[in-house]
């Protein structure tokens, strides 16, 4: 099976604009969580959607959203960017199944962006 | 508030040493403790994980310490290898991968 894919890989934003991020998740899988890592805060959960709809969320702002479709991809938007929105933000997917500790989250290699 | 206390952030092991990282954690509620490995470039990929119920867990070279009263967990690297320097996270959740709280890191270097 395919991995987690994350597109782009890399993006430069200036401030005040807004960014869309997408995430395929592993096949099969039907929810999809994305996280925002940075070198002070470490990894910190953002939201997570399943079955299209947000099913838990972190402490973020509102101009963090996000959505997911019908066949499991997942965007994150990010709108009026801030500097201290550079990070990697990560994608992680994993199945929905009876016991929740057999449900191991796999995770794309992220999207870089850097906000100038 | 880092609900995760992780240390040391980083670390400098080597070859054949034992790397040691500790993590302490506030949240009794946290009932499955995973710990993960992040190679530059890529995301994070899940190492070994344990349950409260446990107080160690060994898989190869890698051995998860728990120590439910004092709200402390560790992961020991035995042998370390240059192979093994990345950055590891700790991190607890609720109820298995449901929304994972994480450590702020440690990354961690082997010598030769």
């Amino acid at each position: 099976k395919a991995g987690v894919t994350q597109t782009p890989r890399y993006l430069i934003k200036t401030r005040g604009q807004q960014v869309t991020l997408s995430c395929s998740p592993i096949s099969g899988h039907r929810s999809v969580s994305w996280y925002q890592q940075t070198p002070g805060q470490g990894l910190q959960f953002l939201f997570e959607y399943f079955s299209e709809t947000q099913r838990n969320k972190g402490n973020f702002p509102g101009r963090f959203s996000g959505r997911q479709f019908s066949n499991s991809r997942s965007e994150m938007n990010v709108s009026t960017l801030e500097l201290g929105d550079s990070a990697l933000y990560l994608c992680a997917s994993k199945e929905q199944g009876d016991d929740p500790y057999a449900n191991e989250q796999f995770f794309g290699p992220g999207t870089r962006l850097t906000v100038l | 508030q880092q609900q995760v206390k992780q240390s040391p952030q980083s670390l400098i092991v080597q070859k054949g040493g034992i790397s040691i990282i500790n993590c302490a954690y506030e949240n009794t509620a946290f009932d499955y403790f995973p710990w993960y490995q992040q190679f530059p470039g890529k995301g994070p990929a899940l190492l070994i994980a344990i349950r409260p119920d446990v107080s160690e867990k060994k898989e190869g070279r890698f051995t998860i310490s728990f120590n439910k009263s004092a709200k402390q967990f560790s992961l020991h690297i035995m042998d370390s290898q240059p192979g093994d320097s990345a950055t590891y996270f700790c991190a607890a959740s609720i109820e298995g991968y449901q929304k994972v709280t994480f450590g702020i890191g440690t990354k961690l270097q082997v010598i030769p």
